[in-house]
């Protein structure tokens, strides 16, 4: 397996743009899940999905913030409009059946909004 | 919210020598788990450890889990130049939701 994909690698947009990031789970995991990294505040768990349903989206800081997954090969994180502020590393991470608690890290996508 | 605190925020040591790093936190867990994120990569899980355990190893790896003091460590024996990193402890109180701490970076000098 490929692993999570993640894409795009990097992204540079302009404050007030939409900004969409994207992840593909690893074949057969039920779980899917949206962390962002920054310096200041760590690795925040922003939402996550089981069987494609939303789970727990309280880490999702505002209503700009938006996260869907329409089938259990795709799953995208949306942000419009964009601030400076979202600027962050945005990780998607994956994992299996409910006994097994592991995640599997995508290589994650790097926001940077000017 | 952050639920795991880990100690020290970096450690500095000599390539060959024991690394040890400890994580506590705050409310009662499901289980612990410890990963790895090398410079610009995503995390990579190292080890899980449940909350009916007390000790759990793998390779270089040693992971101990203290409940009663709300705290966990983990050992890596024999460092490498290769371990260099930072470590996050990550605890999960029954669903699939893990809260990260803030980790420890972890350089091991040649």
């Amino acid at each position: 397996d490929a692993g999570v994909i993640q894409s795009p690698r990097h992204e540079v947009t302009e404050m007030g743009q939409e900004v969409t990031l994207r992840c593909k789970p690893i074949s057969g995991h039920d779980y899917l899940f949206w962390y962002r990294q920054t310096m200041m505040r760590g690795l925040e768990l922003l939402i996550y999905f089981n069987n494609n349903v939303p789970i727990d989206d309280s880490g999702m800081p505002e209503d700009r913030f938006s996260a869907k997954m329409p089938n259990a090969s795709f799953s995208t994180l949306k942000i419009q409009p964009s601030e400076p502020r979202d600027s962050a590393v945005y990780f998607c991470a994956s994992g299996g059946a409910p006994s097994t608690y592991e995640q599997y890290f995508g290589p994650g996508t790097r926001l940077t909004v000017t | 919210s952050q639920q795991g605190e880990e100690d020290p925020q970096a450690l500095s040591i000599q390539e060959g020598e024991n690394a040890t790093m400890n994580c506590s936190y705050k409310t009662s867990i499901n289980n612990l788990q410890w990963y790895r994120q090398n410079s610009g990569r995503g995390l990579v899980h190292l080890i899980l450890i449940r909350s009916n355990e007390r000790e759990k190893h793998s390779g270089r790896l040693r992971v101990t889990l203290d409940t009663s003091k709300k705290s966990s460590s983990l050992l890596i024996t024999a460092s490498r130049a290769a371990d260099t990193a930072s470590y996050f402890c990550a605890t999960g109180e029954g669903a699939q939701k893990l809260v990260f701490g803030q980790g420890t970076r972890l350089t091991i000098n040649p």
